[in-house]
């Protein structure tokens, strides 16, 4: 039982370059989540995904694309990556509910130049 | 304007002592507060909750006490012990939010042996 699992753990991009942060969890939750964590800050959500097939913005979308590809995997696109987006992605699960923690994986350092 | 302020960006203790971390609010819908624990290099896990329906909650050494009238929770640590150094993030959510939540900044708690 792996829990959260993303990929790559580290990036370094060049500015205009694009990627996407893969993102699985086996836990079978509904919701999934994604975050930056910039440093001294907490975690901002960039994109959420209450169930499959739907996702919706967060409080700092902008610049991001993300795709729930089934239960199990959501993945966040940079198209375009800016040196704004130099930050620690952490994708995060949870059963639905209002009382359900999430669940978090081990973070992937991304390093925009 | 941050809805969920951790104003102590850092605290220390001696080992055996009480830690108290402090986290204040300001949106009144949010109704479900969470606590997380972050180690270096590792995603956010899960300590304690408190609904607003209760004001004490209480998990071994760990206790949360919420004030909804002065919409300030706090997370006291007893005894605290040196694996207990870590950041620790207030998160917040309310009732209409599909399981987002919001967080602080976080306080890096240092428990000194």
């Amino acid at each position: 039982n792996a829990g959260v699992t993303q990929t790559p753990k580290f990036q370094v991009l060049k500015t205009g370059q694009s990627m996407t942060l893969q993102c699985a969890q086996d836990m079978n939750h509904n919701s999934m989540y994604w975050y930056r964590q910039d440093p001294g800050m907490g975690l901002r959500l960039i994109y959420y995904s209450a169930s499959e097939g739907t996702t919706d913005k967060g409080e700092v979308p902008n610049g991001y694309n993300v795709s729930r590809l089934n239960k199990r995997e959501f993945s966040l696109r940079l198209e375009s990556a800016a040196p704004s987006q130099t930050s620690v992605y952490f994708c995060a699960s949870s059963e639905r509910g209002r009382a359900m923690s999430q669940f978090f994986g081990p973070g992937t350092r991304l390093t925009v130049l | 304007d941050q809805q969920v302020k951790q104003n102590s960006p850092s605290l220390s203790v001696q080992e055996g002592r009480i830690s108290i971390l402090n986290c204040d609010y300001t949106n009144s819908m949010f109704d479900y507060f969470l606590w997380y624990k972050k180690y270096p290099a590792e995603g956010p896990t899960f300590l304690i909750s408190i609904s607003s329906i209760k004001d004490k909650n209480e998990d071994g050494r760990f206790t949360v006490f919420l004030n909804k009238s002065a919409k300030h929770l706090s997370l006291h640590i007893v005894p605290s012990q040196p694996g207990d150094s870590a950041v620790y993030f207030c998160a917040a959510r309310a009732n209409t939010n599909a399981g987002k939540s919001t967080f602080g900044d976080g306080t890096t708690l240092t428990v000194k042996p």
